[in-house]
């Protein structure tokens, strides 16, 4: 089944405690990225990556990193969560750049004590 | 600045109404625009994807329609049920390598 997938699905954690949330498609797409999701604030793009280790940063990057050593992998990296960060955290990847249909991942819900 | 709104941000209509949900955009310079179902607590559904030269897409009960030149797409949704209970999102992208801009949402409950 074609799917994005990330792990884990709900994070309680503490500050400073550094974490990763995975995230990994098996549609051989080439763009993947993150969003986080507020409420009010609705969907905001945190990082993407066009593929294999090409980055970049999105409208909110502050306080994350990402990698993409792999192509189907596309992992979401905090060093050093903050409380700012609780959110619902959205993994997404498109078919290929000229079509750019997103899918997106079950979500990922943190919460940073 | 784009800036995406949905109208209405809630609504609550018996089972079997025909329903149309808005979605504006502030600047028509789009390369697609991609209607989006939420379940409470769960990911993103693509249910519909217009690119800039289509002028709608249909999927089953759905249909989406697009006018770039006044900043609008409707969804239309035929004969509504009670699963189709959910949060709506459209999105809009500049290019086809570019973040999508996500509207505030409306969020629809159908009752029996």
């Amino acid at each position: 089944e074609a799917q994005v997938t990330q792990n884990p699905r709900y994070l309680i954690t503490v500050t400073g405690k550094k974490l990763t949330v995975t995230c990994s498609q098996n549609m051989n797409h080439e763009y993947m990225s993150w969003y986080r999701q507020d409420p009010g604030l609705g969907l905001r793009q945190i990082y993407y990556s066009m593929n294999v280790e090409v980055t970049d940063k999105g409208d909110v990057p502050e306080g994350y990193k990402v990698s993409r050593k792999e192509k189907r992998n596309f992992p979401l990296i905090l060093e050093s969560p903050s409380p700012n960060q609780t959110s619902l955290y959205f993994c997404a990847s498109s078919l290929d750049r000229g079509y750019n249909e997103q899918f997106f991942g079950p979500g990922t819900r943190l919460t940073v004590l | 600045k784009q800036e995406v709104t949905q109208i209405p941000a809630a609504l609550s209509v018996p089972e079997g109404e025909n329903l149309v949900l808005n979605c504006s955009f502030t600047d028509s310079a789009i390369y697609n625009l991609q209607w989006f179902r939420q379940d409470p607590g769960k990911g993103l559904t693509s249910l519909l994807l217009i690119q800039s030269s289509q002028r709608e897409q249909t999927s089953g009960r759905l249909n989406a329609s697009l006018d770039k030149s006044s900043g609008r797409s409707t969804l239309y949704i035929a004969a509504s049920q009670p699963g189709d209970s959910a949060t709506y999102l459209c999105a809009v992208s500049r290019s086809n390598t570019d973040k999508l801009i996500f509207g505030t949402g409306t969020r629809l409950q159908v009752f029996p």
